[in-house]
């Protein structure tokens, strides 16, 4: 049972390098979710996919961009990395919520520092 | 203004203590109410969802008041493998899913 798979695990860039994180899942759910986590700051939602063909900003989108490329596939682009972007990247995925409380699953993460 | 606020803590605890966590919510169309868990450096996993009408889970209870917009949860009869940081979390009408910054508990032997 794979469910949401992210990659690279761990990644380090140069301040300016361009990246692609890369997210799948196989659980068939129409939404998914990108976000970052700092110390002392829980997660914070940069993007998120609420189906396929659709994406909207989070609370923290600037400097990110993301496609959601099918239902399985969402992807985050960091253009010109800044140091300010050194995170713990955590994708998601769940079904549409219609007041049933649906779960939210997460992938292992991706710890990427930019130097 | 975060939207989903809570006490960062740490909160220390002896082992077999009740301890309460508190979060408040700002947005009034917030529709799905959840507590996740995470282990240092572990992606968040589902603790339990929060009904209207409260919800029990073992040892853990959750309760809702949707007209205060406020969340809590309770942990009964604590034990060492309860030591994380517990993570307040809305889901909205348009699928949004916000986290709070998460209230870190240490149980202590």
């Amino acid at each position: 049972n794979a469910g949401v798979t992210q990659t690279p695990k761990f990644q380090v860039l140069k301040t300016g390098q361009s990246m692609t994180l890369q997210c799948a899942q196989d659980m068939n759910h129409n939404s998914m979710y990108w976000y970052r986590q700092d110390p002392g700051m829980g997660l914070r939602l940069i993007y998120y996919s609420a189906s396929e063909g659709t994406t909207d900003k989070g609370e923290v989108p600037n400097g990110y961009n993301v496609s959601r490329l099918n239902k399985r596939e969402f992807s985050l682009r960091l253009e010109s990395a800044a140091p300010s972007q050194t995170s713990v990247y955590f994708c998601a995925s769940s079904e549409r919520d219609r007041a049933t409380h649906t779960e939210a699953f997460f992938g292992q993460g991706t710890r990427l520092t930019v130097v | 203004r975060k939207e989903v606020e809570q006490d960062p803590g740490p909160f220390n605890v002896p082992e077999g203590a009740t301890v309460a966590f508190n979060c408040t919510y700002s947005n009034s169309a917030s529709q799905s109410f959840f507590w996740y868990r995470q282990d240092c450096r572990k992606e968040p996993k589902l603790l339990m969802s929060v009904y209207s009408s409260g919800n029990e889970d073992g040892r853990f209870t959750a309760q809702l008041n949707r007209a205060s917009q406020y969340i809590s949860l309770l942990i009964r009869d604590s034990k060492l493998s309860d030591s994380a940081t517990y993570l307040c979390v809305v889901r909205n009408r348009d699928d949004k899913i916000i986290f709070g910054k998460g209230t870190r508990l240490h149980i202590l032997p």
